[in-house]
């Protein structure tokens, strides 16, 4: 098995509601990411669990909250949203930081909109 | 922080046609990564280079890693419309295992 997959695929919602992205993997991976990207944009680094544990937060607002439940699993909980927080989000898994070959494995994203 | 620049940022062509896409950055990666994404899907992997020097075929797509692994070029001979996406190069920056982007080439090719 080598997918990562997401969901929900597209979600919409008002700036008042909460709402989570789910990631999961059976890849083995030890390492775990969250990306954001806006249109015709690389994705950018959000998170990166590594264990389970938040290895990078890159300056994240905090109405983005991360979870890493355990080693297969990733929650994106989203509260306060605003409509410029409208994008895809993107998870992926390598099997662990500096350990390997740098490959990520990434899921199909979830498209999120906020209004 | 590595940053990673790739040119050209767009790039459209005729179907049959060759082209080049560089990613360069000031900063040595100990390997580099390419990636080809299409609308609404995440990136999917095309290639890993690691030794300096390396070049990789993957069909009609060739891969080099530059000598001082600072640098990458992605070929493509004789381009299809199915060749159309985003192409990104990335790689993990050593001193903060940040897996960074490149900032990416949109290529469509017109039949």
């Amino acid at each position: 098995d080598t997918e990562v997959t997401q969901t929900p695929k597209h979600l919409v919602m008002g700036m008042t509601n909460k709402k989570s992205l789910k990631c999961e993997q059976h890849m083995g991976h030890r390492a775990m990411y969250w990306y954001k990207q806006k249109a015709k944009k690389p994705p950018e680094l959000m998170f990166v669990y590594s264990y389970e544990k938040l290895s990078i937060n890159e300056s994240v607002p905090s109405r983005f909250s991360p979870e890493c439940p355990n080693s297969s699993l990733l929650n994106l909980h989203l509260h306060a949203l605003q409509p410029e927080d409208s994008a895809l989000y993107l998870c992926a898994s390598s099997p662990g930081l500096g350990e390997n070959t740098g490959e990520l494995f990434f899921g199909e994203g979830s498209r999120l909109t906020v209004l | 922080t590595q940053l990673l620049e790739q040119s050209p940022q767009f790039l459209s062509i005729q179907e049959g046609e060759n082209l080049t896409v560089y990613c360069n950055s000031s900063s040595v990666f100990s390997s580099l990564q390419w990636y080809r994404q299409e609308p609404g899907e995440g990136p999917v992997l095309l290639v890993t280079v690691v030794t300096g020097g390396e070049v990789k075929k993957l069909k009609r797509l060739t891969f080099q890693f530059g000598d001082a692994r600072k640098d990458s070029s992605l070929h493509i001979t004789a381009a299809q419309p199915g060749d159309t996406g985003l192409y990104l190069c990335a790689g993990e920056d050593s001193g903060t295992y940040k897996y960074i982007f490149g900032t990416g080439t949109r290529l469509k090719v017109l039949a």
